[in-house]
C-alpha cells in the first residue's frame, strides 16, 4: 500500500465549477498534511496546509482532514482555466515529524 | 512569505562530470533542507535531508558519495552530483520550512540534462 494515495485524474471540470480532489494516507500517526499545485516543468507551490479534524478556508480552496478514515480533500470553487495543472498530496510521517511524503498527484483540467 | 532560491533553473553537463545545485533560504533560516528529484510524470521522490552542521540523512537506494550534500550555513544547501551519467538527467528540487505553523516552501528547481 502507497503511503500516500491520489486517483491521477485528469478530473475535467468546466470553468466556475467546483473541483473536488481526495487523498488517503496510510499512516496513522501522520500529523502535518499539504496540497500543493505544480505546474508542468515547474516547481510545487504549496495552497494550502492543515493539521487539525475539520476544514480550513483560504480564498476559493477548502481543505478537509478526517484523520479517522485518514482522509483529505482540497476543494476549489469557482474554478479557472489557470487553476489546471497536478495537486499533489504531501503528508508528513510520525516518527521524523519533517519529512515529508508525496502522492503522485491528480491533474485537473478546467474546460472553459 | 519564506523564500527559497535554487540555481542553476537548467544545466547541462558532460557524462562524468559533477554539477553543483545551491538552495538558500532568502529570508529565514533553515536548519533542515531537503532535496527531491522528480521524473517526468511522477511524483517527488525525497532523496535526502540536509541538516545544518552535521550530515545529511539519505533516503534508501540513493548513493550518498554520488550525491554529496554540504549544509554549511543556516541559509545554504548544496547537492553535488558526482561523476553523472545520463540517467542522472532528472528535475531536482530543493524545499525548505521557516517554522512549523508554515507549510514547506520549494526552490524554482534545476531541470539536469547529462549527455
Amino acid at each position: 500500500q502507497k503511503e500516500v494515495e491520489q486517483n491521477s485524474g485528469p478530473l475535467s471540470v468546466p470553468e466556475g465549477a467546483i473541483a473536488s480532489l481526495n487523498c488517503t494516507y496510510s499512516d496513522r500517526g501522520s500529523q502535518s498534511f499539504f496540497w500543493y499545485r505544480q505546474y508542468s516543468g515547474k516547481s510545487p507551490e504549496l495552497i494550502m496546509f492543515i493539521y487539525s479534524n475539520g476544514d480550513k478556508e483560504d480564498g476559493r480552496f477548502t481543505a478537509q482532514l478526517n484523520k479517522a478514515s485518514q482522509y483529505v480533500s482540497l476543494l476549489i470553487r469557482d474554478s479557472q482555466p489557470s487553476d489546471s495543472a497536478t495537486y499533489l498530496c504531501a503528508v508528513t510521517l510520525s516518527g521524523g515529524y519533517q519529512k515529508v511524503t508525496f502522492g503522485t498527484g491528480t491533474k485537473l483540467q478546467v474546460i472553459p | 512569505g519564506a523564500v527559497v532560491s535554487q540555481h542553476p533553473s537548467r544545466v547541462i553537463c558532460k557524462s562524468g562530470t559533477s554539477v553543483k545545485i545551491e538552495c538558500r533560504s532568502l529570508d529565514f533560516q533553515a536548519t533542515t533542507m531537503f532535496w527531491y528529484r522528480q521524473f517526468p510524470k511522477q511524483s517527488l521522490m525525497l532523496m535526502a535531508t540536509s541538516n545544518e552542521g552535521s550530515k545529511a540523512t539519505y533516503e534508501q537506494g540513493v548513493e550518498k558519495d554520488k550525491f554529496l550534500i554540504n549544509h554549511a550555513s543556516l541559509t545554504l544547501s548544496t547537492l553535488t552530483v558526482t561523476s553523472a551519467h545520463p540517467e542522472d538527467s532528472s528535475f531536482y528540487i530543493c524545499s525548505a520550512r521557516e517554522s512549523y505553523n508554515y507549510g514547506y516552501t520549494f526552490g524554482s528547481g534545476t531541470r539536469l540534462t547529462v549527455v
